[in-house]
């Protein structure tokens, strides 16, 4: 199995600041890396995906790069809605394994 | 419009079975990846395993194969996940989710999740 490690595991910032999440595969994949985004109490929801691809409707303040083992989540300017937990996913092989999140909490 | 509809909770005693659903609809449901998703209590996403529901190619995480079956009925379009003896451990929301595209694996579609208490 690829195992995917998400750092930092948490993190606070402010409206506005600039947030980079970074995920590391424990071995060189494809660019099939994804992005969720998962509120309380909420479904996940596909953010990135194939590592750069923006899902229809996410706002273009979130981006995704990256290739080899490690790939990035940035959002370029935190609003008060983005507060929530985002994962990484890879999605080539069996199992399409998760990162453990990352949690974005208000300072 | 894509929805993914999965049945409701589920309260259950250690050693029962249990099958959950997930009826998809607003598109040709043999023709997509059907995924399912773990998530204990204030823990993170498990990716359990996938159907594809045109040839019934089902794959698992070795961490629940033999543990749980998925399976699929492309005639009322639904998806299933089932357990022949639950553990007190299996208690958490399941997650059924549909992939983005025909030739993906990654999950555009989500249903609202299905939350399954295992407790003596």
């Amino acid at each position: 199995d690829i195992q995917m490690t998400q750092s930092p595991s948490s993190l606070s910032a402010s409206v506005g600041d600039r947030v980079t999440i970074t995920c590391r595969a424990s071995q060189s994949m494809s660019s099939s890396l994804n992005w969720y985004q998962q509120k309380p109490g909420k479904a996940p929801n596909l953010l990135i995906y194939d590592a750069s691809s923006l899902q229809s409707g996410v706002p273009s303040r979130f981006s995704g790069s990256g290739s080899g083992t490690n790939f990035t989540l940035t959002i370029s300017s935190l609003q008060p809605e983005d507060f929530a937990t985002y994962y990484c996913q890879e999605s080539n092989n069996t199992p399409g394994t998760f990162g453990q999140g990352t949690k974005v909490e208000i300072k | 419009e894509v929805q993914l509809v999965q049945s409701g909770a589920e309260v259950k005693k250690p050693g029962e079975s249990l099958k959950i659903s997930c009826k998809g609809s607003g598109y040709r449901f043999s023709d997509y990846w059907i995924g399912w998703v773990r998530q204990m209590p204030g823990k993170g996403l498990e990716w359990m395993g996938i159907i594809y529901p045109g040839d019934s190619d089902t794959r698992y995480s070795p961490s629940f194969q033999g543990q749980v079956t998925i399976s699929a009925d492309k005639s009322i379009k639904t998806a299933y996940l089932h357990w022949s003896s639950l553990k007190a451990s299996d208690t958490a929301t399941y997650y059924c989710a549909r992939s983005k595209g025909y030739n993906n694996r990654y999950f555009g579609y989500w249903g609202q999740g299905t939350l399954v208490t295992v407790s003596s």
